[in-house]
């Protein structure tokens, strides 16, 4: 069945350094991938998604992401944090089950930012 | 709507209480999808409706958790006798229909302590 791990269950940077938050999937098929954040008591915004087009994922927020299938990963990246990046990610995959589709989170990343 | 609404936005109640927690899907959104945030467990799914239906209960925790749609709008969840382990957040999502492409918004959640 389609899985994610997120390797990092914190990640600290300083404000203008790049970001990586890293995900490895798991399927046995070309997977559906997103990535969503969640800010302290908001609920999960979409940052972008891959379904089997472009492998680079641009999203909002000047984030992205790249699938690299030889890899199995979706690692997200930003090339310059800022203190409204901190909060919590998810790498979440899509597995189909019994002919309908349902989110599979991972455990998250929480991104931390200094000044 | 313009988004996904849940209510209440935090809940308390006594260990043994029932209680109901509402979600107002995007108007349209034919997908419905109930999941659980709780400490140590991450993001858990409960069940799927598609319409009224519920192709999916698979995630249910217990014969104390039920759900219900109807006008393939609102939905319920009910949570009988509740139990300490049952706080958490509990997050509505709704979608077009069962398309990847068609993404997935999420509501801002219902916290539940149970005291």
């Amino acid at each position: 069945a389609q899985s994610v791990t997120q390797l990092d269950s914190h990640v600290s940077v300083s404000e203008g350094t790049p970001v990586l938050l890293r995900c490895n999937y798991s399927s046995s098929y070309s997977p559906s991938l997103f990535w969503y954040v969640q800010h302290p008591n908001k609920g999960l915004q979409l940052l972008l998604k891959y379904t089997s087009a472009a492998t680079l994922v641009k999203g909002i927020n000047g984030f992205e992401a790249e699938f690299k299938k030889s890899e199995t990963s979706f690692h997200l990246t930003k090339p310059s944090a800022h203190m409204s990046d901190a909060a919590e990610y998810f790498c979440v995959v899509i597995r189909m089950n019994t002919g309908f589709q349902k989110l599979v989170f991972g455990t998250g990343t929480r991104l931390l930012v200094s000044p | 709507g313009a988004g996904v609404s849940q209510s209440p936005s935090n809940k308390v109640t006594e260990k043994g209480k029932d209680v109901e927690l509402r979600c107002d899907p995007i108007s349209g959104h034919t997908a419905l999808y109930w999941y659980r945030q709780s400490l140590g467990q991450g993001l858990e799914f409960l069940i799927y409706f598609q319409g009224n239906s519920a192709p999916d209960k698979s995630g249910l925790p217990s014969d104390r958790f039920s759900a219900e749609r109807t006008g393939g709008s609102v939905s319920t969840l009910t949570i009988q006798r509740t139990q300490q382990e049952d706080s958490a957040v509990y997050l509505c999502a709704s979608s077009l229909g069962q398309v990847v492409g068609y993404g997935y918004t999420f509501g801002s959640g219902t916290r539940l302590t149970v005291v």
